[in-house]
């Protein structure tokens, strides 16, 4: 079973709007969270994570939102740039499993110059 | 500095084969993971380990596969027998310690395809 889940395949959005990724989860469990970022034919580099301890973390112009009682986390790109277009990850990790990683099924950015 | 490598980068093979997927983690990580991504998927957890340690091998899909981390460096993926549903991306990670949260780095994979 899925236990985390990203809900849109792809998103397209004007260069310089907003663009909001959006991931939920299953487990109530999962104590850490990340985003990561893929480009095709390169493994996926770490964007930006957040504890569960906390509802926000800002790196740029990244900013990721937990909402632990929806089980809902966002990842917010603002102002977008054509550089960002790639398949994006959500990741959550459960507490004592050595770091082991749930990913969703990635959703697909395209920003529009 | 360099980051984790992968060989080969893509590999073809005849169903029945026996295929070999090489890691180089980043020089002094402590831990390093295997994922395997199928088309259109997220990456799943296959195993992990700390040093040479294979601390959770529970996502590997059957016993044809077998990983590896001798000296608790380069590890090796070995799939025997290979199927058709063993065609897919396989990733490996590394990172620093086995904290939870620790940034994992992951390399540019190897793509299988077995015909």
């Amino acid at each position: 079973d899925q236990q985390v889940k990203q809900n849109s395949p792809s998103l397209s959005v004007q260069e310089g709007r907003i663009s909001i990724l959006n991931c939920d989860y299953t487990n109530s469990m999962f104590d850490y969270f990340l985003w990561y970022k893929k480009y095709p034919a390169e493994g996926p580099t770490f964007l930006i994570s957040i504890s569960s301890i906390k509802d926000k973390n800002e790196d740029g112009r990244f900013t990721v939102f937990l909402n632990k009682s929806a089980k809902h986390l966002s990842l917010h790109i603002v102002p977008s740039q054509p550089g960002d277009s790639a398949v994006y990850f959500c990741a959550a990790i459960p507490p004592n499993t050595g770091n082991q990683f749930y990913f969703g099924t990635g959703t697909s950015l395209t920003v529009i110059p | 500095g360099a980051g984790v490598s992968q060989s080969p980068r893509y590999k073809v093979a005849k169903r029945g084969q026996d295929v070999a997927l090489r890691c180089d983690p980043i020089s002094g990580h402590v831990s390093l993971f295997w994922y395997q991504q199928a088309l259109g998927q997220g990456p799943e957890f296959l195993t992990y380990f700390q040093n040479e340690a294979q601390l959770d091998k529970s996502g590997l899909p059957s016993d044809r596969f077998f990983a590896e981390r001798p000296e608790g460096s380069v590890s090796t993926l070995k799939i025997q027998r290979t199927q058709q549903e063993d065609s897919a991306v396989y990733l490996c990670a590394s990172s620093l310690r086995l904290v939870n949260g620790d940034t994992q780095y992951f390399g540019p994979g190897t793509r299988l395809t077995v015909l």
